[in-house]
């Protein structure tokens, strides 16, 4: 596709279920983040891989949060055992080679309501 | 540390007026890139422009136009003559060499253009 979709656009999942987010970055973008976005602030970093690997995760919250990009392209965002805290936009985004710190372009985002 | 500060939390005005959103920034790293991202009630991030720390140049697109001053480490965006498709949260971001991919963004500003 044109740009980075992701999938679903919305979620509500009762607390302490698993969730998996999923994102389809843009064609030969070789760099993939996720960002958490809580109401009303900027988005947060969770996580970056550069083609299949994860570089950096630092930004994950907890030992809930999982991410996998096994072939490169396609990327998931996993969240086990759902709190309410975990309820925000998960926002995915994409670049040519974030080495080269091309603009990232963003997805349209997750939003996931825990209850 | 890298912060990025939007002291305005919301500007209202009316159609035709221009708007200046503040965006100040910190960092220790003398190599840094700086965006402007506008988020429409679709949720998705829209790239605005990207500046980097050598490049001081105040740029204009269209109604849009952007001040850099490395002296007051802000990175201010003008709309000019501001049209109701321009309501949107904007936000600014940092990225440093030292953090690839990681950007650390400002809580945004809420423009509200009235009829």
């Amino acid at each position: 596709g044109a740009g980075v979709s992701q999938s679903p656009r919305y979620k509500v999942a009762k607390r302490g279920q698993d969730v998996a987010l999923r994102c389809d970055p843009i064609s030969g973008h070789v760099s993939l983040f996720w960002y958490q976005q809580a109401l009303g602030q900027g988005p947060e970093f969770l996580t970056y891989f550069q083609n299949e690997a994860q570089l950096d995760k630092s930004g994950l919250p907890s030992d809930r949060f999982f991410a996998e990009r096994p072939e490169g392209s396609v990327s998931t965002l996993k969240i086990q055992r759902t709190q309410q805290e975990d309820s925000a936009v998960y926002l995915c985004a994409s670049s040519l080679d974030a080495a080269l710190n091309t603009e990232a372009f963003f997805g349209q985002g997750t939003r996931l309501t825990v209850v | 540390a890298q912060k990025v500060t939007q002291a305005q939390t919301e500007i209202s005005v009316v159609e035709k007026e221009d708007v200046t959103l503040d965006c100040v920034y910190e960092t220790r790293d003398t190599t840094y890139y700086l965006f402007w991202y506008k988020q429409p009630p679709s949720g998705e991030l829209v790239f605005l422009i990207r500046r980097n720390s050598f490049d001081e140049q105040n740029e204009i697109s269209g109604r849009y136009s952007w001040n850099f001053q490395k002296s007051t480490s802000s990175f201010n965006f003008t709309i000019t003559a501001s049209q109701v498709v321009d309501s949107a949260v904007y936000f600014c971001a940092l990225l440093t060499t030292d953090s690839w991919g990681k950007f650390q963004f400002g809580a945004g500003t809420q423009v509200v253009v009235t009829p």
